[in-house]
């Protein structure tokens, strides 16, 4: 399955903007790059996502590699609420017509007051 | 807002018995998954389903069942539970050709 890596864990402080790396070497061209995050005791959260352009909503900013092999999410502005596993992931086709998801580790992001 | 309900939020297992976790979606969503979170391990897909009484295989499905009575119920069952499927289950929903999955809160099986 394709894979993603990212660092184990990152720091920041509240007000600051954190760039959140992944690589993703294995990319095809038609798997979408996905990042959700979690919090203690809740199920991932959808963050955003993009295949090739860079896309920015309330919640991130998506910059993509022209080669598309690693991304970075940016987060401007943290707060403590920021704080979670930040998980890349690769959406892939499978059989048929199902998509999945594929899951790595993810990275925690701490942010201090 | 997109809902998925999960329960029961937590449980402990005995060795050998049977478990059923229970989900619940609100999004009128075609495709229901079974994910279970171990540390170390990102989240792996153990089954899915895109249509009522109907289930799919994920990456693990040895051990678990699964059932989907509905659009909108999707079960896991363990049959026999075993220490090693002690770990976090989360259950999700998503269209076709999705754009987001939702996920539930997740429940906590200990098998003891």
């Amino acid at each position: 399955d394709a894979k993603t890596t990212q660092p184990d864990s990152m720091e920041s402080t509240e007000g600051e903007t954190v760039h959140l790396p992944c690589s993703h070497a294995t990319i095809s061209g038609n798997e979408y790059i996905y990042w959700y995050r979690q919090v203690p005791l809740q199920g991932p959260e959808y963050v955003t996502h993009g295949l090739q352009q860079n896309t920015t909503n309330s919640m991130a900013f998506l910059a993509i590699a022209s080669d598309r092999k690693s991304s970075t999410l940016i987060l401007t502005h943290v707060s403590l609420r920021d704080a979670a596993v930040y998980h890349c992931i690769l959406r892939v086709a499978w059989t048929g017509n199902t998509r999945k998801l594929i899951f790595g580790l993810g990275t925690t992001l701490q942010v201090q007051p | 807002e997109a809902a998925v309900t999960q329960s029961p939020r937590s449980k402990v297992a005995v060795t050998g018995g049977k478990v059923t976790l229970s989900c619940h979606q609100t999004n009128n969503h075609d495709y229901m998954y079974w994910y279970r979170q171990d540390t170390g391990h990102g989240l792996r897909l153990i089954h899915y389903s895109y249509v009522a009484d109907s289930t799919e295989k994920g990456d693990i499905p040895d051990g678990y069942k699964a059932s989907r009575p509905s659009q909108e119920n999707f079960s896991l069952i363990l049959e026999l539970a075993s220490l090693s499927q002690t770990a976090v289950y989360f259950c999700a929903s998503s269209q076709q050709g999705f754009t987001e999955v939702f996920f539930g809160k997740g429940t906590r099986l200990t098998v003891v």
